[in-house]
């Protein structure tokens, strides 16, 4: 089974900040990687699929990048409404897997 | 517009089963694999099972395979799992989800929590 590392599992982070979280695949996935972002009581939300499309509606301080085994979800410009805990998915094979989560909160 | 809910939630002793319902609408379902994604209290979230939009394939998590079967009725638009020998480590929320071709869960329900305790 394919294991996903997320880093850092928790940041404190102050709004208009850049922040990037990185996501290690255990083997390679080529770019088949999502990015969630989930806030307290709600479903996920798709952010980001093949690892760096934008998915329609999600504000453009979002962005995606990387491909293989090394992932990262970076925010431009860290907004109130955007502390929450986000997630990666690979996509690749099955078992799907999740990342263990990285909890954004405020500074 | 797009709408998933779940039902079957609730409380059961370790080692029965239930079935949960997941009621698409909105889409075309029969176009859309499908799957079930959980979240225990306070932790992350761990995928399930899928089932493609024929029903044809079906994948499961290490932690459910022999356990859980999902279905789906695509007459009446509608997803299943079917839980047995639950235990404590099963409660969680569950979710199901549209997948959109290996890009992952566009659409979300809005869960059904599912408590295994005697």
């Amino acid at each position: 089974d394919i294991q996903l590392t997320q880093s850092p599992s928790f940041l404190s982070a102050s709004v208009g900040d850049r922040v990037t979280i990185t996501c290690r695949a255990s083997q390679g996935i080529s770019s088949y990687l999502a990015w969630y972002q989930q806030k307290p009581g709600k479903a996920p939300e798709l952010l980001i699929y093949a690892a760096s499309t934008l998915q329609s509606g999600v504000p453009s301080r979002f962005s995606g990048s990387g491909s293989g085994t090394e992932f990262t979800l970076t925010i431009s410009s860290l907004q109130p409404e955007d502390f929450a805990t986000y997630y990666c998915q690979q996509l690749n094979s099955y078992p799907l897997t999740f990342g263990g989560g990285t909890k954004v909160e405020i500074k | 517009q797009v709408q998933l809910v779940e039902s079957g939630g609730g409380v059961v002793q370790p080692g029965r089963s239930l079935r949960l319902s997941c009621a698409a609408s909105g889409f075309t379902f029969s176009s859309y694999a499908m799957h079930w994604v959980r979240q225990a209290p306070g932790k992350g979230l761990e995928w399930v099972a899928v089932i493609s939009n024929d029903g044809g394939n079906k994948y499961y998590a290490d932690s459910v395979k022999g356990r859980f079967t999902i279905s789906r009725d695509n007459s009446k638009n509608t997803l299943y799992l079917q839980m047995n020998t639950l235990t404590a480590e099963d409660t969680a929320v569950y979710y199901c989800a549209r997948e959109r071709e290996t890009e992952g869960c566009d659409y979300w329900g809005q869960g059904t929590l599912v408590t295994v305790s005697s």
